[in-house]
């Protein structure tokens, strides 16, 4: 079935340490987006991309980093740099503004991170 | 920037009865799309209903629709005969038009608890 898949559901992380998050679709959408969502506080965009090989920062960017190297594939990592990464992370994609289902995000079942 | 504004953080309703969920927001464009997404306890994120701005007609989803106000800047989702399975957060969402696949900005989300 066709879809986004994140992995892995629950992540915990020491201090100090860097942790990949892992968000893979076969959708053959175009577009791929992180969100963190905390409690009350909706969600909020950590960074996007467009086209593989590109990406652009979100509102909370600061202690990410991503990468795009294929269409299917756009992994987050949590760095140390990032002092508060307990949050419940988002994976979505897009097909763009084109053909059916157009400007319509798809969503992951998320990745709960949580710090020892 | 667009901002979108939920001010109603929890709502009840009771089962086969009627609840409106609010939502307005911010922007200075002249086309753009709006979304309601459901989160329910699986923390799945799922389209509820979508606008497209230059549409006058409300949408509509079977029991789900829409009140949509371009002037006042306000989207309002309305829920007939609630039913249990539609206890969730519900997340109203904004997407400019502007060339290229643009991330969505949320509120903060609306909990509805659906009373039996």
């Amino acid at each position: 079935d066709g879809g986004i898949t994140q992995s892995p559901k629950y992540l915990f992380r020491k201090e100090g340490q860097n942790v990949t998050l892992s968000c893979e679709q076969n959708l053959n959408h175009d577009a791929m987006y992180w969100y963190r969502q905390d409690p009350g506080q909706g969600l909020r965009l950590i960074y996007y991309s467009q086209i593989v090989n590109d990406f652009q920062k979100g509102d909370i960017a600061e202690g990410y980093s991503v990468s795009r190297e294929k269409k299917e594939s756009f992994p987050l990592t949590v760095t140390s740099a990032q002092k508060n990464p307990t949050a419940f992370y988002l994976c979505a994609s897009s097909i763009g503004n084109r053909g059916i289902g157009k400007n319509i995000q798809y969503f992951g079942a998320g990745t709960r991170l949580s710090v020892l | 920037a667009q901002t979108v504004t939920q001010s109603q953080p929890e709502m009840s309703v009771q089962e086969a009865e009627t609840v409106t969920l609010s939502c307005t927001y911010d922007t200075s464009e002249s086309d753009y799309y709006l979304f309601w997404y459901k989160q329910p306890p699986s923390r799945q994120m799922i389209l509820v209903i979508r606008q497209e701005a230059y549409k006058q007609q409300n949408a509509t989803e079977n029991r789900f629709s829409v009140n949509f106000q371009k002037a006042a800047k306000s989207f309002s989702l309305k829920i007939s005969d609630s039913q249990l399975g539609d206890a969730a957060m519900y997340f109203c969402a904004y997407r400019s038009v502007r060339p290229g696949n643009t991330p969505l900005v949320f509120g903060k989300g609306t909990r509805l608890s659906v009373i039996a």
